[in-house]
Parts: structure tokens; sequence; C-alpha cells
């Protein structure tokens, strides 16, 4: 157990559908972050949010759209994916204070599957 | 850009075999972190190394930090089959900025 959970752990869908993944964290850590981990290549970071203002978006397409409520919780609401979106997703958080590296706990992941 | 190669991609072994798996890069890293990750699970932190030439070890596990902070490498001794998974390292530049990871290296330990 990490501490990092993700919901769902499996998810099907159409190019047409709108749905949600959910990562809550219970670390008590200041920032958040999602991954995408396809097959052959490197995790790409998609965003960070640190106390909950979003701080990176690493050039990722509209059709996936963050959201940070609080420092615990950490949505990605999807929309209109297309099948290369069909990947691994990614929650990680971690305590950032400016000055050490960020040390990120991950959580099990969403496995996307875009028809 | 920085990038972290890792090597070999894939490696599959007996169990009790001795194994090393590298991690390199042209630009120096602030630390270098080590990860496992197992099918359907995320990454796992093993090990963080911060000082160049540092050497830390986790029970059969030895890792080492290059000297100019560029370059790891991950040492498995007496392979279980337990160690099945993929091995990640990712490195940190500066205080405050993302991790960059590389592709990792896939174990493979049979019995």
């Amino acid at each position: 157990e990490t501490g990092v959970t993700q919901t769902p752990r499996h998810l099907v869908m159409g190019m047409t559908n709108k749905k949600s993944l959910k990562c809550e964290q219970h670390l008590g850590h200041n920032a958040m972050y999602w991954y995408k981990q396809s097959a052959k290549k490197p995790l790409e970071l998609m965003f960070v949010y640190s106390l909950e203002e979003r701080v990176e978006n690493n050039s990722v397409p509209s059709r996936f759209s963050p959201e940070c409520p609080n420092s615990s919780h950490l949505f990605l609401h999807l929309h209109t994916l297309q099948p290369e979106d069909s990947a691994l997703y990614l929650c990680a958080s971690s305590q950032d204070n400016g000055a050490t590296p960020r040390f990120q706990y991950f959580g099990p992941g969403t496995r996307l599957t875009v028809l | 850009t920085q990038l972290l190669e890792q090597s070999p991609q894939f490696l599959s072994i007996q169990e009790g075999e001795n194994l090393t798996v590298y991690c390199n890069s042209s630009s120096v890293f602030s630390s270098l972190q080590w990860y496992r990750q197992e099918p359907g699970e995320g990454p796992v932190l093993l090990v963080t190394v911060v000082t160049g030439g540092e050497v830390k070890k986790l029970k059969r596990l030895t890792f080492q930090f290059g000297d100019a902070r560029k370059d790891s490498s991950l040492h498995i001794t007496a392979a279980q089959t337990g160690d099945t998974g993929l091995y990640l390292c990712a490195g940190a530049g500066q205080a405050g900025t993302a991790l960059i990871f590389g592709k990792g290296t896939t174990l493979s330990v049979s019995s």
C-alpha cells in the first residue's frame, strides 16, 4: 500500500465518451502529478499541481483536462479521446518544499483503452 | 533536453545469477532515483542517491551513483523470482524541477 489510490483501475471507453480518472493521496503531500505510460516509451509527465495550483502542463492535448480541488485529490477528465491515448495513467504525489528533489510516490494506475 | 538511457532494455536470467543494469546520461543530475514496477501496478521507489560516487545497499541490491552524477547502476546479487519487474531510473535536475525517467529495464527471473 503506497498511500496513493486510483480509480478506476481499468477503463474502456469509446472516442465520443466522457470519463474521469480519480486519484487520492493519504500521505499529507502538497504536490500531485499525472503521468502517461505507454509501451516502449519513458513515463511522460502530463500535469503537476503544487498547493492545488497547476505548475506544469507539458503540451498535453486539450482533450485531457486536470482538476485539483484540494491537496489530497486529483482528477483527469477525458473527452473525445483517440485510440493512441490508450495507456496506463499514473498518479503520483510528493512533498514539495522547493529545496529538495521531488521524491514521488505512485498510485497503481488506471489502464485506459480507447476503442 | 535531458535524457536517461537505460540498458539493457530486457534481461532474462535464472534464479541465483547476478546482474547489473545501467542508467546513463550526458546531463548532470542533483539526484537519481530507482523504482521497480510490477505488472498492473505503479512504480515503487527503491532508493535515492544524491552524492557523486555514493553507494547504497538494500539487501541484495547495490546502487551506485557515478562520480560525475551523470550515471548510475543497479546490481542484484543472487537474483530471485520476486525481483522480476520493470526497473526505472529517474533523474532530478535543479530543486523543484520535474523528474526525468528512463524507458526502463524489464527483468525476468525464472526458477
